[in-house]
């Protein structure tokens, strides 16, 4: 199986900061990779989908990147709703979710 | 405007069963595969169930292999997932998902709560 990790953790930033989450898969893969946002009680939010486009409605201030086992999603100036619990979702046969990065207020 | 709405969740024993539904509204559900997926209290989330858009072929985690069913009912608009023999760790929020691709979930209900405990 293909193992999906995210980095880091928590994340401790200030609103105006630019913010690069990371998330990287076992094997080389697909472009089939995901963002989500959530927040406490609530459901995920699709952000990005085929690792680089934007869901509609999502702000243009987050953008997506990467290919083969690296990905990541920016947030180039981080706004008071960010402060959330990000997750990558990759498919390849199965649907697996990293285990989550936190952006919480520094 | 895309509403997935489910209910079912509640307090079960060891080894009981739960049926959740969801019921879907602002799309053509038969053109959309449908997925259940769960989020333990204070954990990630994990995808649990799937059912294609024309209910042909399902998906399960090997964690819910053999005791969870998917399945979906075209006339009212509804997806399942019967839960049987239930353990302490289903414990969860379920979250009904509409997916695309069918590679990640466009759209998410409110979610569930399943509380397996003695």
């Amino acid at each position: 199986d293909i193992q999906v990790t995210q980095s880091p953790s928590t994340l401790s930033a200030s609103v105006g900061d630019r913010v690069i989450l990371t998330c990287r898969t076992s094997q080389s893969t697909n472009t089939w990779l995901a963002w989500y946002q959530q927040k406490p009680g609530k459901p995920p939010k699709l952000l990005i989908y085929m690792a680089s486009r934007l869901h509609s409605g999502v702000p243009s201030r987050f953008s997506g990147s990467g290919s083969e086992t690296e990905f990541t999603l920016t947030i180039s100036s981080l706004q008071p709703d960010d402060f959330a619990t990000y997750y990558c979702q990759h498919y390849n046969g199965y649907w697996t979710f990293g285990q989550g990065t936190k952006v919480e207020i520094k | 405007e895309v509403q997935l709405l489910e209910s079912g969740g509640g307090l079960v024993q060891p080894g009981g069963s739960l049926r959740l539904s969801c019921e879907v509204s602002g799309f053509t559900s038969d053109t959309s595969a449908m997925f259940w997926v769960r989020q333990a209290p204070g954990k990630g989330l994990e995808w649990v169930s799937g059912v294609s858009g024309s209910g042909d072929s399902t998906y399960y985690a090997d964690s819910v292999k053999g005791r969870f069913t998917i399945s979906r009912d075209y006339s009212k608009n509804t997806l399942y997932l019967q839960m049987n023999s239930l353990r302490v760790e289903d414990t969860a929020v379920y979250y009904c998902a509409k997916a695309a691709g069918p590679f990640y979930f466009d759209y998410w209900g409110q979610g569930t709560l399943v509380t397996v405990s003695s």
